[in-house]
């Protein structure tokens, strides 16, 4: 079992529309997580953290945790096509932070 | 732009030979992580300084070794390179030794071995 788990997509939306990522994780002692987007061919750029439960909202971006279902998960709201990227999960493996499991990623593509 | 600097930006090497990558961190942070990815994959993590010393290691055998400076920059060094070690080459820097702590990555270094 990969310690970090993300449908590889593509996911394709509309223009406007709702674009929702998923992610799960299996170590069940992680506290801290991270979305992360990257361009083709560009170095990981950070959207978002969350370390609670519950809702994290930053613009547009909405990251939703839930530690007793190990899920996270990222909402992109009014979606644009220069949201078209992957998008990583990111967990932290210790104690230590900037130590990271990363998902595979999720294509997105923003169709205007 | 992070304030993350790596240099050089790609490389080419051959099977065998060694190479030095060079990170230059975040004003005001004291620790980075090296990260591996290849294509089509998510950064898979190396190991990471933090006050100069190694503070944690992924699953890389030795010949992956890194060094870091009192001005907190970092050195990975790739020793025997093999075909499989092309890849995107990331640092990313932090600040302290906490778990929740934001990590932001440089342009990353292009490495290809022929």
């Amino acid at each position: 079992q990969k310690e970090v788990e993300q449908n590889s997509g593509p996911l394709s939306v509309p223009e406007g529309a709702i674009a929702s990522l998923n992610c799960t994780y299996s170590d069940r002692v992680s506290q801290s997580f991270f979305w992360y987007r990257q361009y083709s061919g560009k170095s990981p750029e950070l959207i978002m953290s969350i370390y609670s439960n519950g809702d994290k909202e930053d613009g547009r971006f909405t990251a939703q945790l839930n530690k007793a279902s190990q899920y996270v998960s990222l909402l992109i709201r009014d979606s644009q096509p220069s949201d078209s990227a992957t998008y990583l999960c990111a967990v932290n493996r210790g104690p230590a932070g900037n130590q990271f499991y990363f998902g595979t990623g999720t294509s997105l593509t923003v169709i205007p | 732009e992070t304030g993350v600097t790596q240099s050089p930006t790609h490389l080419i090497k051959t099977r065998g030979q060694q190479v030095t990558l060079r990170c230059s961190s975040q004003s005001g942070h004291n620790t980075v992580s090296w990260y591996q990815q290849a294509l089509g994959q998510g950064p898979q993590f190396i190991f990471q300084y933090y006050r100069e010393e190694e503070n944690g290691r992924g699953n890389f055998p030795p010949r992956f070794s890194g060094l870091q400076f009192p001005n907190y920059s970092s050195e990975l060094n790739v020793n025997a390179l093999e075909l499989d070690d092309s890849a995107l080459y990331l640092c990313a820097s932090s600040l302290g030794g906490q778990m929740n702590t934001e990590a932001f990555f440089g342009q990353g270094t292009r490495l290809t071995v022929v």
